[in-house]
């Protein structure tokens, strides 16, 4: 079990450049989290989806953020245009049948936005 | 809205010392709570869960005991290891909004010295 999978796992880049982040959920969970996670505010949901529709993303911040899950081992974060206040470690997680509110994270990715 | 509070970090220990993280909540009725732990470079990952008054959750030498009368959840183990240096974190879920509706607090860094 390969668990939960990011990429990148670190992004630099300027301020007004689109960046997107990735997520490979476990195989078999229906459920797909992307949080974020700062010194400030700690760890915040911001969407959750279920067999890839999106249920809840009333805690994405603007919309300059988006998020697609186009099949069931594969989503995308994105920021466009990004802002130095978006820096911060985005981590996706999934759950599956059985014990639903054990998720398991991925490793996050470091996004500096300069 | 519901809310977890933690101890402010880092809790610096030498090994074999007896540990405490305190956490408490603000929340409607019977929430179920969690203590999940995040090693240095990885995500997040469920330590212990308890669901109703007075259950003791366990894991790994770790136990928590959920206490309805002073809304708390301290996280214990009697002998910490350099192994355990990690961030600890707290959270609550209501029953009906389910695990999608996690709450976490901002999480205690424990380090542990040989």
């Amino acid at each position: 079990d390969a668990g939960v999978i990011q990429s990148p796992r670190h992004e630099v880049t300027e301020m007004g450049q689109e960046v997107t982040l990735r997520c490979k959920p476990i195989s078999g969970h229906d459920y797909l989290f992307w949080y974020r996670q700062t010194m400030m505010r700690g760890l915040e949901l911001l969407i959750y989806f279920n067999n890839n529709v999106p249920i809840d993303d009333s805690g994405m911040p603007e919309d300059r953020f988006s998020a697609k899950m186009p099949n069931a081992s594969f989503s995308t974060l994105k920021i466009q245009p990004s802002e130095p206040r978006d820096s911060a470690v985005y981590f996706c997680a999934s759950s599956g049948p059985g014990l639903r509110e054990k998720l398991f994270f991925g490793s996050g990715t470091q996004l500096s936005v300069l | 809205g519901d809310s977890v509070t933690q101890m402010e970090g880092p809790v610096t220990l030498s090994e074999e010392a007896f540990l405490t993280i305190n956490c408490t909540y603000t929340a409607t009725g019977y929430p179920s709570l969690f203590w999940y732990v995040q090693y240095p470079g990885e995500g997040l990952q469920l330590l212990l869960k308890a669901t109703k008054a007075d259950d003791k959750g366990s894991n790994k030498g770790f136990e928590a005991t959920y206490r309805k009368e002073t809304t708390s959840f301290h996280l214990e183990k009697g002998s910490v290891q350099v192994s355990d240096s990690a961030v600890y974190f707290c959270a609550l879920t209501q029953p009906g909004t389910g695990f999608q509706k996690l709450v976490f607090g901002t999480g205690t860094r424990l380090l542990v010295s040989p």
